[in-house]
C-alpha cells in the first residue's frame, strides 16, 4: 500500500465548477499535510498547507481528518488556469522528509 | 540566484555511459533533496542532505547512485553505467528548514538511448 494515496484522475470540469479531491494517508504519526501543485513539465510548487480545523486560501478549501487519516481539497469557480496536477504531499514528525502522492489531474474546459 | 537552479534542463545519453546531474539550492537553505519523477508518476524520494552530510539516502535505487553536496551548498547526483530505465526527471529541492515547505528547481530530464 502506498504511503499517500490519490486517484489520478484526470478530473475534467468545465469553468466555474466546483470540484473537490481527496487523499489518504497510511502513517497515522504523520505531523503535516500540504497540497502542491505541479504544471506540466513543471517543478511542484506550494499551494497550500492544511491545518486540522480546515482552511482557505481564495477559492481553495482544505480540510484534514486525522481520525480517518483523510486529507481533501475543494476548488471553487474552477478557471483554466487550474488546470494542474494536484499533489497531496504529508510530512514526518520532524518536518524534514515529506511524502508525496501520485498526484490528481485537473483539466478545466471552456 | 533567486531559485533552486539545475543543470543540464535535458541531457541525453547512451546505455552504459555515466551522467552527472547539478542542483544549486536557494542560498542560505541548509537542506537538499533529490527526487526522481518518470513520466505521469509521482516523486520517487532519492536522497536528503542536511549541510554536507546525508542522514537519509534510503531512497537511492541502486549502488550506481551516489550524492554528494560540497561546502553545504552545490550537490551533484552521479549515475553510474545508465540503464534505460534511469529515464526520468530529476527533480532537486531545498529547505530553509520552514515546516514542510521545499521549493523545487525546474528538473534534469534524463534520456537513456
Amino acid at each position: 500500500r502506498k504511503e499517500v494515496e490519490q486517484d489520478p484522475g484526470p478530473f475534467n470540469v468545465p469553468e466555474g465548477a466546483t470540484v473537490a479531491f481527496n487523499c489518504t494517508y497510511s502513517n497515522s504519526a504523520s505531523q503535516s499535510f500540504f497540497w502542491y501543485r505541479q504544471d506540466c513539465r513543471k517543478e511542484p510548487k506550494l499551494l497550500m498547507s492544511v491545518y486540522s480545523s480546515g482552511n482557505e486560501d481564495g477559492r481553495f478549501t482544505a480540510q484534514l481528518n486525522r481520525a480517518s487519516q483523510y486529507i481533501s481539497l475543494l476548488i471553487r469557480d474552477s478557471k483554466l488556469s487550474d488546470s494542474a496536477t494536484y499533489l497531496c504531499v504529508v510530512s514526518n514528525n520532524a518536518g524534514n522528509m515529506l511524502t508525496f502522492g501520485g498526484g490528481t489531474r485537473l483539466m478545466v474546459k471552456p | 540566484g533567486a531559485g533552486v537552479s539545475q543543470s543540464p534542463s535535458n541531457k541525453v545519453t547512451e546505455k552504459g555511459k555515466d551522467v552527472e546531474l547539478r542542483c544549486d539550492p536557494i542560498s542560505g537553505h541548509t537542506a537538499l533533496y533529490w527526487y526522481r519523477q518518470s513520466l505521469g508518476q509521482g516523486l520517487e524520494f532519492l536522497i536528503y542532505f542536511q549541510g554536507n552530510s546525508a542522514p537519509d539516502k534510503s531512497g537511492l535505487p541502486s549502488d550506481r547512485f551516489s550524492a554528494e553536496r560540497t561546502g553545504g551548498s552545490v550537490s551533484t547526483l552521479t549515475i553510474q553505467r545508465t540503464q534505460q530505465e534511469d529515464s526520468a526527471v530529476y527533480l532537486c529541492a531545498s529547505s530553509s528548514g520552514t515546516w514542510g515547505i521545499q521549493y523545487f528547481g525546474a528538473g534534469t530530464r534524463l534520456s537513456v538511448l
